[in-house]
């Protein structure tokens, strides 16, 4: 089955690095954009940007640019979310999400199915 | 602020229906782009519950429901049960500056 499964949980200090995978299965990895959203404590999920799983081309939400970088490794089918300069304010459960549509004939009407169970990044010194 | 507006909190007894809003404006939902729903039990990621405004995933009981019209959605729970406790979330592309993809700001549903 179609399943996306994170890395696990990250505590790190301001000002360090942390990366965030994201491993895919069950499907054709470069026919499906990944999506990575975020969900900071107690609040609501904020999107970050998308990856074109095809060209490797990354899209930042405004907010997410900068300090945040989506990578792949498409030989282990895997999406990457890379934070630097870490805050505390970027404490946060962060989640991949798989387009609905293939890259082919995705839109604006697509939606995110299935999401990765998410990873919980701590900023704290 | 979300650019997609749903109230905070939604309540419900078992066996009853609740509804919860998702107000959007011209450059999103009244542009006419869909509308999906995510439900996110506690400690969980989200789950697809409606797609394209009305329709449900295999899996999904059919006492959940979707519509829209004009710059707002709905979802609608029937035959409320003490499993749908959980947060909801609303949805849709946006055209303008502000991004592609948006959320609403979520709904607590509790079941009483």
């Amino acid at each position: 089955q179609v399943q996306l499964v994170q890395s696990g949980s990250e505590l790190k200090k301001p000002g360090a690095s942390v990366k965030v995978s994201c491993k895919a299965s069950g499907y054709t990895f470069t026919s499906y954009a990944m999506n990575w959203v975020r969900q900071a404590p107690g609040q609501g999920l904020e999107w970050m940007g998308w990856i074109n799983t095809n060209t490797g081309n990354p899209t930042y939400a405004q907010g997410f640019t900068g300090r945040f970088v989506f990578s792949l490794d498409t030989s282990v089918s895997t999406a990457y979310l890379q934070i630097s300069s870490l805050k505390a304010e970027d404490t946060a459960v962060y989640y991949c999400a798989r387009d609905s549509l293939s890259i082919a004939v995705a839109g604006t009407g697509d939606w995110f199915d299935p999401w990765g169970q998410g990873t919980l990044v701590t900023v704290s010194s | 602020q979300s650019v997609l507006t749903q109230p905070p909190s939604v309540s419900g007894a078992p066996g009853q229906r609740v509804t919860i809003s998702c107000t959007g404006s011209s450059s999103n939902i009244g542009a006419g782009y869909d509308v999906h729903w995510y439900q996110q039990l506690p400690g969980t990621a989200p789950k697809l519950l409606i797609y394209g405004n009305s329709n449900r995933p295999s899996g999904v009981p059919d006492r959940f429901s979707g519509s829209k019209s004009g710059t707002s959605a709905s979802l609608a729970i029937t035959g409320l049960q003490a499993e749908d406790e959980a947060d909801y979330y609303c949805q849709s592309y946006d055209s303008s500056l502000s991004g592609h993809w948006v959320f609403g700001g979520g709904t607590k549903l509790t079941v009483l």
